[in-house]
């Protein structure tokens, strides 16, 4: 059964300071690996897709990054508005199924 | 403007008593899927479709049921709703591409059953 995990759970962060989330799978043949933002009361929103490793992806203050077992979202120099639970999602080659971890939930402090 | 659609968004209801969260997608999706979200267990996946009378079951399956007899829809049904099934659920739809393809989601609907 593929399996994604999630750390921290809670992250807080002050406005500026750069971090890290972690995301660890198990899962059969990738068949791509998701990050996503979900902000309180809405949809997940898509952030990047990686699909093997060594993959890197940015979009403004993130960047996803993809090993073998893991994949990592960096924030860097964080705002207010970065303040959101951060999912990732894995999809085996095998079937068509999704499967998300619990999330981060990232607070920025001005 | 391209979306998901849930109705209703929220349903206050009693045990045993069926009901139809419907979901509807503007964007020619062949890929659509439900999901149920609990604190602290994230997003699990209940139904997924790849194409019009194609489901297949996700890992929570038990308790519902889904159809797909036209592309843009795929409303999930739940025949005799018992407790453990209040929580906040997802409707979302991608292309098929390569079953690769980033998920567009709705605002979701909350359940409560009492």
């Amino acid at each position: 059964e593929d399996q994604v995990t999630q750390s921290p759970e809670a992250l807080r962060l002050q406005e500026g300071e750069s971090s890290s989330l972690n995301c660890s799978y198990t899962v059969s043949g990738l068949r791509g690996l998701f990050w996503y933002r979900q902000d309180p009361g809405k949809g997940p929103e898509f952030l990047f897709t990686l699909y093997s490793a060594g993959e890197e992806k940015e979009k403004e203050r993130l960047k996803a990054t993809l090993t073998k077992k893991e994949s990592f979202l960096h924030i860097t120099a964080p705002k207010p508005e970065d303040s959101a639970t951060y999912l990732c999602a894995v999809q085996a080659s095998t079937d068509y199924k999704l499967s998300f971890g619990a999330g981060t939930t990232v607070t920025v402090r001005a | 403007e391209a979306q998901v659609t849930q109705n209703p968004r929220y349903l206050i209801t009693v045990t045993g008593k069926k009901l139809t969260v419907t979901c509807s997608q503007n964007m020619n999706h062949e890929y659509m899927s439900w999901y149920r979200q609990d604190p602290g267990l994230g997003l699990r996946q209940i139904y997924y479709s790849m194409n019009v009378e194609v489901t297949d079951k996700g890992d929570v399956p038990e308790g519902y049921k889904v159809s797909r007899k036209e592309k843009r829809n795929f409303p999930l049904i739940l025949e005799s709703p018992s407790p453990n099934q209040t929580s906040l659920y997802f409707c979302a739809s991608s292309s098929l591409g390569g079953g690769n393809q980033p998920q567009h989601f709705g605002d979701g609907t909350r359940l409560s059953i009492l």
